[in-house]
Order: structure tokens, then sequence, then C-alpha cells
């Protein structure tokens, strides 16, 4: 079965601190996508990483970077040096290929991780 | 360029009564999704169209949720009959490619409250 954990609920730093959210997911299909997407108060989702299951390099966007690793079906998401700006809630999702009869396209999210960044 | 759209952004309604909930996607894109969002938690699948054709509709709760998009452009959703377990908010996605793995752009959500 698909289904993505999000096994921190809620986290809260001080500014300029690193943190840490943890993703793993389960799939059976071997072509899969994961995404993060940041959704701030206002309540809309905002898009932040792309990745399929063949492309197991870690990527780095500003203060932001991403973990990818199949061994551990984790995609962990790194926020270095935080700022209050960052607070919100962070989604991770998996999207299949429905080889395994799974939909194919539509997004499978965690609960999210809401984030708290203090001045 | 616009982003998705999604009218009414709060739609109060009493238990039993009918609403249509409207999404305008991004420009030119093929492929549109509706989620629901409970409070506290993930969005969730409801269903899935790739121009007008209802492809997946898989995650709608009951035959008192539908959806169409007549023209493969902007969608309604409707619930009937809504129950107060249907508050929620609900998402609508879009995304240029045919239902291949393409990045979902969302929009801001109706907040849907039943009373």
């Amino acid at each position: 079965a698909q289904k993505v954990t999000q096994a921190q609920t809620e986290i809260s730093v001080v500014e300029k601190e690193d943190v840490t959210l943890d993703c793993v997911y389960e799939t059976r299909d071997t072509t899969y996508y994961l995404f993060w997407y940041k959704q701030p108060p206002s309540g809309e989702l905002v898009f932040l990483i792309r990745r399929n299951s063949f492309d197991e390099q870690n990527e780095i966007s500003g203060r932001y970077s991403w973990n990818f690793q199949k061994s551990t079906s984790s995609f962990n998401f790194t926020i270095t040096a935080s700022q209050v700006v960052d607070s919100a809630v962070y989604f991770c999702a998996l999207s299949e290929a429905g080889n395994y009869g799974g939909s194919q396209g539509n997004l499978i999210f965690g609960k999210g991780t809401k984030l708290s960044v203090k001045p | 360029g616009a982003g998705v759209s999604q009218s009414p952004r709060y739609k109060v309604a009493k238990r039993g009564q009918d609403v249509a909930l409207r999404c305008d996607p991004i420009s030119g894109h093929v492929s549109l999704f509706w989620y629901q969002q409970a409070l506290g938690q993930g969005p969730e699948f409801l269903t899935y169209f790739q121009n007008e054709a209802q492809l997946d509709k898989s995650g709608l709760p009951s035959d008192r949720f539908f959806a169409e998009r007549p023209e493969g452009s902007v969608s309604t959703l409707k619930i009937q009959r809504t129950q107060q377990e249907d508050s929620a908010v609900y998402l609508c996605a879009s995304s240029s490619n045919r239902g291949a793995v393409d990045t979902q752009y969302f929009g801001p959500g109706t907040r849907l409250t039943v009373l």
C-alpha cells in the first residue's frame, strides 16, 4: 500500500538554527515521484521540489536541501539557518506511476510537520 | 502568470444544503485534481480530470459528491445534502501533462463549514 509518514508533528526552533524534517514513504512501484510542499498560514500549498525514483542525487536550493535515500525509503528536507518566514506546515507527498493498481498522478500526502521558527 | 484560483474562498452551509465549489486551473493545464483537507491533516485525493474526462473518482467519499469539467477548463465540485463531516478545505490543483506525474500547482482552497 502507498503511504507517506511524517513522524514529527510539530517542531519549534530559534531563528538561525538548522532543522530537518523527516519523510518516510512506502510504495510497490519502481517508478514514483516525491514532492515537498509548504503550506503557510494563508493556506495555499506552495511547491518546493519534485524528485523521481531514478535520481538519488541530493539537491540544494539556497537554504533548502533534500536528502533522498531509496535504501531507507526516506526523503528528508533540511532548512539551514532558519528564518521566521519559514514557519509553516510542510508536507511530503508521493505519486506513483500506477503499475500496481494505484492511481497514476494523484498525490498521497503525509500528515505534515508544523514548523515554528521563533525570533 | 495567473495561478490556480478557487471560489468562493469561504462557504458556510446549513446541513442538508447543496454547495458548488469552483476551480479555475492555470491556462493550458490539461490535468485537474480535487483534494479534501481536514483540519490538521494532509490533503486527500478526491478526483482527477484529463481535459473534460473524469479519469479517476476513486476518492469521492460518497455519491453526494460530484465533479465536472465540461469544457476541459473550469471545474466544479458539487456536494449535495451537505453533512457536518463534509467540513474541510477543498483544494484544486492543475498540472500540464496528460496524467503523467507532473508537478501539481494548487489554488488557495475553499473552506467549507457545515453547521
